[in-house]
């Protein structure tokens, strides 16, 4: 499953396969960037960060890619499982400021 | 524990009301964040703390909103005159340094003013 365009606020995806999420920030001179989830009823959770020198990063069935031409900011997940249902937020900072900003989030449910 | 604590989870208050949330940083962290987010909303900065220095207050919606943080540890946030429009959850965040670095999340305290 995957979210295209600038932002959607769900996504729906089929246990297994893989979910493409995106996120257009709003500042070019932005060089630190944040994905984070967060479950009902917790804050959020720290997924995967990168910086600016990097196009691309990956965690443990995470992978973050950074297109600075376009502003966009992508967070695919490998073989979505159900505990990867949540609010997915992207954050962006800018050098040397201490603030991150938050998108709006997009919400994500795994069909099983 | 390891992580930020807030307390309490969750508040309900009567409009017009005084209210006080807590939040216990990760030791050693000197950066302190509260952010606010409203149903189905995005984090919202409030205020900021690092170190000894002054706080970052451009975030607050009204001077009915204040912060402490005391010997550089546990913040407390408070709101007088509470206001319908104050409920939301509210998130403090510490990271170790104050730029370009992971920040860890409190679970929140839900406030809900009636």
């Amino acid at each position: 499953g995957e979210s295209v365009g600038l932002h959607l606020p769900t996504l729906s995806v089929q246990e297994g396969d893989n979910s493409i999420i995106n996120c257009a920030y709003s500042n070019s001179a932005s060089d630190y960037f944040i994905w984070y989830k967060q479950e009902s009823g917790k804050g959020p959770q720290f997924i995967i960060d990168i910086r600016s020198n990097m196009d691309k990063r990956q965690g443990q069935r995470v992978t973050v890619l950074l297109n600075k031409t376009v502003k966009h900011l992508s967070l695919q997940i490998a073989a979505t499982q159900p505990g990867d249902s949540a609010v997915y937020f992207c954050a962006e900072n800018l050098p040397n400021d201490y603030k991150l900003s938050f998108g709006a989030g997009t919400t994500v449910t795994v069909r099983a | 524990g390891a992580g930020v604590s807030q307390s309490p989870s969750n508040k309900v208050t009567e409009k017009g009301k005084d209210v006080e949330l807590r939040c216990d940083p990760i030791s050693g962290h000197t950066a302190l964040y509260w952010y606010r987010q409203s149903l189905g909303q995005g984090l919202e900065f409030l205020i900021y703390f690092q170190g000894n220095s002054a706080p970052d207050k451009s975030g607050l919606p009204s001077d009915r909103f204040s912060a402490e943080r005391t010997g550089g540890s546990v913040s407390t946030l408070t709101i007088q005159r509470t206001q319908q429009e104050d409920s939301a959850v509210y998130l403090c965040a510490s990271s170790p340094t104050d730029m370009n670095t992971e920040a860890f999340f409190g679970q929140g305290t839900r406030l809900t003013v009636v």
